[in-house]
């Protein structure tokens, strides 16, 4: 069974542009979490998208944006990139909410780097 | 905001020994998880352990939780070179509708 998804593996943008990142969960999960690790800060809670919804939103402006397909697959959009974007973008799925285990499965990331 | 905080942020062993990593987190918890990350790579699920457990085993990994104290701790016995990687604990907050929250991460380094 294919884990979760992520592409590209590596992206570099220059400050201003736009940078989209794309996930594909597990087959059978239905939500959707985005994370970002940015060096020295661990992981910080981006978004989570369950049945194509938005269900919960981290800290982030407005700049951060994605949505959930109905296939399940998943976008993140980063407009007007700042320097400080610059980070490691992880995808995780879950069967429902948090699922029956509450275990969260892990894309390989997506490395994201502003010039 | 992180929920979590691991201590020590950084750990050195010599393989064969134990070694004890910490959380303390804030808030009312569901379940604590614990993760592992190998460098720069994705999260890997290690043990969940829920509100109303006290210790969990795992093969080399035991887990201990403490309501009272808000805190965590995770120990790998007879460490091996291959367990040196990133470990972070994660929290749900005690409400519906939201995610995992995670901590900054303890970093282990098992020398041979």
């Amino acid at each position: 069974e294919a884990g979760v998804t992520q592409s590209p593996t590596h992206l570099i943008k220059t400050r201003g542009q736009q940078a989209t990142l794309r996930c594909s969960p597990i087959s059978g999960h239905t939500s959707v979490y985005w994370y970002q690790q940015a060096l020295g800060l661990g992981l910080q809670f981006l978004l989570w998208y369950d049945e194509g919804e938005e269900r919960n939103r981290g800290n982030f402006p407005p700049r951060f944006s994605g949505r959930q397909f109905p296939n399940y697959s998943s976008e993140l959009n980063v407009n007007a990139l700042e320097l400080e974007d610059s980070a490691l973008y992880l995808c995780a799925s879950s069967l429902g909410v948090l699922g029956v285990t509450g275990e969260l499965f892990f894309g390989e990331g997506s490395r994201l780097t502003v010039l | 905001s992180q929920q979590g905080e691991e201590d020590p942020q950084a750990l050195s062993i010599q393989e064969g020994e134990n070694a004890t990593m910490n959380c303390s987190y804030k808030t009312s918890i569901n379940n604590l998880q614990w993760y592992r990350q190998n460098s720069g790579r994705g999260l890997v699920h290690l043990i969940l352990i829920r509100s109303n457990e006290r210790e969990k085993h795992s093969g080399r990994l035991r887990v201990t939780l403490d309501t009272s104290k808000k805190s965590s701790s995770l120990l790998i016995t007879a460490s091996r070179a291959a367990d040196t990687a990133s470990y972070f604990c994660a929290t749900d907050f005690n409400q519906a509708g939201t995610a995992l929250i995670f901590g900054k991460g303890t970093t282990l380094s098992v020398s041979s």
